[in-house]
């Protein structure tokens, strides 16, 4: 199984919504990613999770708030957003954290979401 | 810190070898070099990775001269479901949490693949 499952594969969220993002892979990776894509630009990296710890946040503001539960499953919670929060957020995971030898990143499908 | 440079677009008619070419005049000593594809609304997928000299596989080739300055993906004979932007990005296993750099992507290159 080299397969990075996202769900919901689209969201439309009022901004007073609370709502989750759920990512989940069984290849036994230890690094889980979420990155943030607007229209016609590259993955922007917003969280990562070393080994279930967070090792990076990419000075998100507070109303993402991530969660890794176990090594197989990462959430990102979802409050207060504004419209421009509207984009493709992107779940991806490797062996290990940072890019080296063998550790290509897999990723999902994203979770296109609309902020109304 | 912009660690890599990448053509915005390239065209190329269907049936040709494509060579997509990136700078990263700084890669530390144990970086290695990835190289994704991304189509509209998907995630980016890998394509292949290496180290120095050459690396091949069932999709792209990979070259990277000695100083490592620089690296070039080859697609062989490209069809137009190789539409897509292709990113390279460099990385090292030995991953401290002190800097981000290894895991952002850059602006990519759009290939257009014209009939």
């Amino acid at each position: 199984d080299t397969e990075v499952t996202q769900t919901p594969k689209h969201l439309v969220m009022g901004m007073t919504n609370k709502k989750s993002l759920k990512c989940e892979q069984h290849m036994g990776h230890r690094a889980m990613y979420w990155y943030k894509q607007k229209a016609k630009k590259p993955p922007e990296l917003m969280f990562v999770y070393s080994y279930e710890k967070l090792s990076i946040n990419e000075s998100v503001p507070s109303r993402f708030s991530p969660e890794c539960p176990n090594s197989s499953l990462l959430n990102l919670h979802l409050h207060a957003l504004q419209p421009e929060d509207s984009a493709l957020y992107l779940c991806a995971s490797s062996r290990k954290a940072g890019g080296g030898k063998n550790t290509e990143a897999f990723f999902g499908q994203g979770t296109r979401l609309t902020v109304v | 810190l912009a660690k890599t440079t990448q053509p915005i677009s390239m065209d190329s008619y269907e049936g040709q070898e494509v060579n997509i070419t990136c700078s990263h005049n700084n890669i530390a000593t144990n970086d290695y070099i990835t190289w994704y594809q991304q189509f509209p609304s998907q995630g980016p997928r890998f394509i292949i990775q290496g180290y120095k000299t050459k690396v091949t596989n069932e999709v792209a080739s990979l070259f990277i001269p000695a100083d490592r300055k620089s690296s070039t993906l080859s697609l062989p004979r490209v069809s137009l479901s190789d539409t897509a932007v292709y990113y390279c990005l460099v990385g090292d296993t030995a991953y401290s949490g002190a800097g981000s750099y290894q895991l952002t992507f850059g602006k990519g290159t759009k290939l257009s693949v014209i009939p």
